[in-house]
């Protein structure tokens, strides 16, 4: 199956800091989406990005489908954005699932 | 905007028991998946499910495992002996293509004790 890896898996800002998240798969996707999940364990979708580049507020994601990676971009961290990150992919043509990666811990503080 | 609903939020019950964890998908999507996270561990793929039956499953849904969509709204999961090892969030999530853009509700966290 497919196999996806993150990085860096924790990661601590300050408040105001930007960075970028990168998510790396073992094998081509046509599914693919970035989830935040918040300290009360809810997974909130953020993006839904095969290729491409996508932006929402502060955050943006850019998928490169043909090398098998994508990227989250926070700008402007907030303490709010603190939590875990996690991407997911699946190919529909083999599988209707979704196999996430471990995760980024993102900490940021005051 | 649409919302998977997920009940209860929180489940406490004794080992050996049975145990059901219902989900509202969103109500155009045609698929639905279970999926589940063990503490600290990342989001393992359950179960999908589309037009009355299961479509793929993996190694984790063994017979102790059944999904029903018993009405036109609900889609429920089962689990007929709980294990301590079955203590997990679980999430429910539908989407209206195979496989992509899902939606995923608030999740339940079960307990066995």
């Amino acid at each position: 199956g497919i196999q996806v890896e993150q990085s860096p898996p924790d990661l601590i800002l300050q408040e105001g800091a930007n960075s970028t998240l990168r998510c790396n798969f073992s094998d081509s996707v046509n599914n693919l989406q970035w989830f935040h999940q918040n300290p009360w364990g809810q997974l909130i979708n953020l993006f839904y990005i095969p290729s491409g580049t996508k932006q929402n507020g502060r955050l943006s994601a850019t998928t490169v489908a043909t090398e098998r990676y994508s990227l989250l971009y926070i700008s402007s961290s907030q303490t709010t954005d603190s939590g875990v990150y996690f991407c997911a992919g699946g190919n529909t043509g083999t599988a209707s699932k979704l196999t996430f990666g471990t995760g980024t811990r993102l900490q940021v503080t005051l | 905007e649409p919302e998977v609903t997920q009940t209860p939020s929180h489940q406490v019950t004794q080992m050996g028991q049975e145990v059901i964890l219902r989900c509202v998908p969103i109500s155009n999507h045609l698929y639905f998946y279970w999926y589940r996270q063990i503490l600290g561990q990342k989001v393992e793929f359950l179960v999908s499910f589309y037009n009355n039956e299961i479509s793929e499953k993996s190694e984790i849904f063994d017979d102790q495992f059944s999904v029903e969509r018993p009405d036109g709204s609900n889609f429920t999961l089962k689990i007929r002996s709980t294990k301590l090892e079955d203590s997990a969030m679980y999430f429910c999530a539908s989407s209206e293509v195979r496989g992509t853009g899902y939606t995923f509700g608030s999740g339940t966290r079960l307990t066995v004790v």
